[in-house]
């Protein structure tokens, strides 16, 4: 069974310093790996994907992610925080032979920038 | 503007009232999906469509009903709500294509308490 993990609830930084938001995954086969943004009385935005080749995949606002096939990771990154990137952030997943099946999300984690 | 609608954004009903969510697409997608937003469990897919007439269940069926009829919508039926369905609901959207690596839009939520 497709699973994904994010192992904390929260995550808090402060601005300027550099962010990191963990996610790991289970799937059979090759996976497909996403991140979504979620702000406040708002609904999911897309962030980046990881679908083949490189393994370090830039997306939206500043935000990288990178692959880790051998420690089933896709942690998402960004080398200085702001304070607009408070959010709750979610980790999805399908895996790559399984057209038509659900999008596996993680359970979020909430990500506090301070000033 | 490429969006996904969904109405109403709130609604408080009462245990047994039949009630529909409704929700449109206008990016000509073929894959749309429900998905429920309960904390500390992150989006929960409830059902989803690869076209016209093509419904499935996801990982939390059960008191749900859906139909598409017309590919821009995909409305979410509720034909007896219960307390356990109080809920953020989110429909979605995405061009469909083999393997299905395609991000998903989403609408801006329905917020849904059954009393």
């Amino acid at each position: 069974a497709q699973s994904v993990a994010q192992p904390e609830d929260q995550v808090n930084v402060a601005e300027g310093n550099p962010l990191t938001v963990k996610c790991t995954y289970s799937v059979s086969g090759n996976p497909y790996l996403f991140w979504y943004v979620q702000y406040p009385n708002r609904g999911l935005q897309f962030l980046l994907k990881y679908i083949t080749g490189d393994n370090l995949v830039k997306g939206s606002y500043g935000f990288e992610a990178e692959f880790n096939k051998s420690q089933t990771s896709f942690h998402l990154k960004k080398p200085s925080a702001l304070v607009s990137d408070s959010a709750l952030y979610f980790c999805a997943v399908r895996a790559e032979n399984q057209a038509g099946t659900a999008l596996i999300f993680g359970k979020g984690t909430t990500l506090s920038v301070s000033s | 503007e490429a969006q996904v609608t969904q109405n109403p954004r709130y609604l408080i009903t009462v245990t047994g009232k039949k009630l529909t969510v409704t929700c449109s697409q206008n990016m000509n997608h073929e894959y749309m999906s429900w998905y429920r937003q309960d904390p500390g469990l992150g989006l929960r897919q409830i059902y989803y469509s690869m076209n016209v007439e093509v419904t499935d269940k996801g990982d939390v069926p059960e008191g749900y009903k859906v139909s598409r009829k017309e590919k821009r919508n995909f409305p979410l039926i509720l034909e007896s709500p219960s307390p356990n369905q109080t809920s953020l609901y989110f429909c979605a959207s995405s061009l469909w294509t083999s393997g299905m690596y395609n991000e998903q839009f989403f609408g801006p939520g329905t917020r849904l308490t059954v009393l």
